[in-house]
């Protein structure tokens, strides 16, 4: 089945020391997203990769990065994890050029800062 | 930017009663509206979806009701059971390209036995 996999599923990192989290996906959809989900909230996104082009949000913290090697593959890199950042890191991917932006979501990883 | 206002943010209904989930969108440029439904410790899952130029679409248990007029869009489900306990995410998106989405708080929905 075509679909969007996330490893880990769960990462713990301690206070400053970077991590990468990664996302691969078998749509060969052209768009792939990385969102932030803390505790009992909505997603929220951080940026996203139209074909090569990366689109930052506005107050998306430039202690994130991305990377995306190829169509099937995404990274997140958080350069140094405060306690801020422990949450649910969510990919997504949609295809441009429809009229509708139809996004498919991956299981998440959650993250734990010590 | 949209914001998306969604209520209420917990419901609790009999196992067998209708739930329904409310949202209203500020950008009037949004065209596409999911809903989501996320278990504990897993992804968003697409529950079903209405575009702009659709008032209202079914698929089983679940409907979906769009008011492009009011800037409003409505989750129902009918004959709940206990395996529709879930938080429930409506979002709002422009479509086309390749914008995000705009997700609304969540609505935890409890089925009692």
């Amino acid at each position: 089945d075509a679909m969007v996999i996330q490893n880990p599923r769960y990462q713990v990192t301690q206070f400053g020391k970077p991590v990468t989290l990664s996302c691969s996906q078998t749509l060969n959809h052209n768009v792939m997203y990385w969102y932030q989900q803390k505790s009992s909230q909505a997603p929220k996104l951080l940026f996203h990769y139209y074909d090569k082009d990366f689109n930052n949000e506005a107050d998306t913290p430039d202690n994130f990065q991305s990377r995306r090697p190829n169509t099937s593959f995404c990274f997140l890199d958080i350069r140094s994890p405060g306690l801020g950042d422990a949450a649910m890191y969510l990919c997504a991917t949609s295809r441009s050029g429809t009229v509708y932006n139809e996004q498919f979501f991956g299981p998440g990883t959650r993250l734990t800062v010590l | 930017g949209e914001n998306v206002e969604q209520h209420p943010s917990t419901l609790s209904v009999q196992e067998g009663d209708s739930a329904v989930i409310k949202c209203t969108y500020s950008d009037s440029a949004s065209n596409y509206f999911p809903w989501y439904k996320q278990e504990l410790g897993k992804g968003p899952q697409l529950i079903i979806d209405i575009r702009s130029n659709v008032g209202e679409k079914k698929d089983q248990r679940i409907a979906v009701t769009l008011n492009k007029t009011a800037k409003h869009f409505s989750l129902h489900i009918t004959e709940t059971q206990p395996e529709d306990s879930a938080v429930y995410f409506c979002a709002a998106s422009r479509g086309g390209g390749a914008d995000g989405l705009t997700f609304g708080k969540g609505t935890h929905l409890i089925i009692q036995p």
